[in-house]
């Protein structure tokens, strides 16, 4: 079975400063990573993924990515938060091969505070 | 780009009232599937479809009918809706190459309370 786990409700920021958005997973494969943004009343969209051999993902809005196979964490970071960064961030992960079945598994969600 | 289409964007129902919610898709995917996100949950899988005449169940299935005649449409029919059925739908969408690791689209939710 697969899971991930997003630590904190909330994340609270000041703009201008850095933020760090935790995730951690568990699979019995490698994994297949993804962040994902939802603003309110919204559909989800897609910020980045991981992709093999590439530890520090980058994606889109200024947001990447850290993936720590040991410890089996892929946190969503940007050097410079914006109010409008505000929303809720989804953590999700699937297994890689072709297999038939393999939908993707989100994290609880965290909900990103950008205070001016 | 249309991309993932759900309709309607919200409803209420009555326990008891049966409906079906809408999924389209523009991006000749093969892999479809239906979520309901609930507060402090997530998205949880209901229902996915890998390709037109195959469905298969997910997390939360109870409750919840699927079908997938095209490649395009991936309707989610509530047979007899309760009140735990309240919650915000999405269809999500994804062309699968094997390998690769391809990211989902989604569509923009719809909203159902069932009182």
């Amino acid at each position: 079975a697969q899971s991930v786990a997003q630590p904190e409700d909330q994340v609270n920021v000041a703009e201008g400063n850095p933020l760090t958005v935790k995730c951690t997973y568990s699979v019995s494969g490698n994994p297949y990573l993804f962040w994902y943004v939802q603003y309110p009343n919204r559909g989800l969209q897609f910020l980045l993924k991981y992709i093999t051999g590439d530890n520090l993902v980058k994606g889109s809005y200024g947001f990447e990515a850290e993936f720590n196979k040991s410890q089996t964490s892929f946190h969503l970071k940007k050097p410079s938060a914006l109010v409008s960064d505000s929303a809720l961030y989804f953590c999700a992960v699937r297994l890689w091969g072709h297999n038939a079945g393999n939908m993707l598994t989100f994290g609880g969600g965290t909900r990103l505070m950008v205070k001016p | 780009n249309a991309g993932v289409t759900q309709t309607p964007k919200f409803q209420v129902l009555k326990t008891g009232q049966s409906m079906t919610l809408q999924c389209a898709q523009d991006m000749n995917h093969e892999y479809m599937s239906w979520y309901r996100q609930d507060p402090g949950m997530g998205l949880r899988l209901i229902h996915y479809s890998v390709g037109a005449g195959i469905t298969d169940q997910g997390e939360v299935p109870n409750g919840y009918n699927v079908s997938r005649s095209t490649t395009e449409d991936f309707p989610l029919r509530l047979l007899s809706a309760a009140p735990s059925q309240t919650s915000v739908y999405f269809c999500a969408s994804r062309q699968d190459r094997e390998g690769e690791n391809t990211e989902a689209f989604f569509g923009q939710g719809t909203r159902l309370t069932v009182v």
